[in-house]
């Protein structure tokens, strides 16, 4: 079947203008989850939604960033008013029901901002 | 405050020899420890994983230890192939107490092999 894909794979923006990534789950995976890739910083939580709902988004950076959940499918990380520093790869996993299963992870998106 | 702190950024093995990653994580909720392998432009993808209920998990040329009291965790890859190099992520999350399992991981060791 199909894994986790992500949309657009590469992103360049000028600072301050609004980009919204997108990431498709594997048909029937509750839990997704968002991550940041920065050259030299690994990868850093942003935020996990189950179902629709995101009970822990305390990974995100600033308030602007935002993201949703629909269908219990789709999501879309949107960042508003975008900096330099939010240039990286973002990382979208799903997992069958979360906890310890295992996350499979898309290609990622890579945002740059100039 | 880094929670899992991964050691060397960087490994360098000729083939057919034994690679060593090493992980220390500080937070004692955690109690599972995967390990992810990355190919350039590829997102992670699983490698193996292990609960601290045991000591050891091998899975072909793979093996993790896993030291509970140390806090320490470690991935031997045995008989390295230049098709393993990649880099290798340590993680750490909480699978029970209604955590979402939310990984947090240290920050890389790019592995080369040498032919």
């Amino acid at each position: 079947g199909a894994g986790v894909s992500q949309s657009p794979s590469n992103k360049v923006t000028e600072k301050g203008k609004d980009v919204e990534l997108r990431c498709d789950p594997i048909s029937g995976h509750t839990a997704l989850y968002w991550y940041r890739q920065s050259l030299g910083q690994g990868l850093e939580f942003l935020i996990y939604f189950q179902g629709n709902s995101a009970p822990d988004k305390s990974g995100l950076p600033s308030d602007r960033f935002s993201a949703e959940r629909t269908g219990g499918s789709v999501s879309t990380l949107t960042i508003q008013r975008t900096q330099q520093e939010d240039s990286a790869v973002y990382l979208c996993a799903s997992s069958e029901v979360g906890g310890a299963d295992e996350q499979f992870f898309g290609p990622g998106t890579r945002l740059t901002v100039l | 405050q880094q929670q899992v702190k991964q050691s060397p950024q960087s490994l360098i093995v000729q083939k057919g020899g034994i690679s060593i990653i090493n992980c220390a994580y500080e937070n004692t909720a955690f109690d599972y420890f995967p390990w992810y392998q990355q190919f350039p432009g590829k997102g992670p993808a699983l490698l193996i994983a292990i609960r601290p209920d045991v000591s050891e998990k091998k899975e072909g040329r793979f093996t993790i230890s896993f030291n509970k009291s140390a806090k320490q965790f470690s991935l031997h890859i045995m008989d390295s192939q230049p098709g393993d190099s990649a880099t290798y992520f340590c993680a750490a999350s909480i699978e029970y107490g209604g955590s979402q399992g939310n990984l947090i991981f240290g920050k890389g060791t790019k592995l080369s092999v040498k032919p």
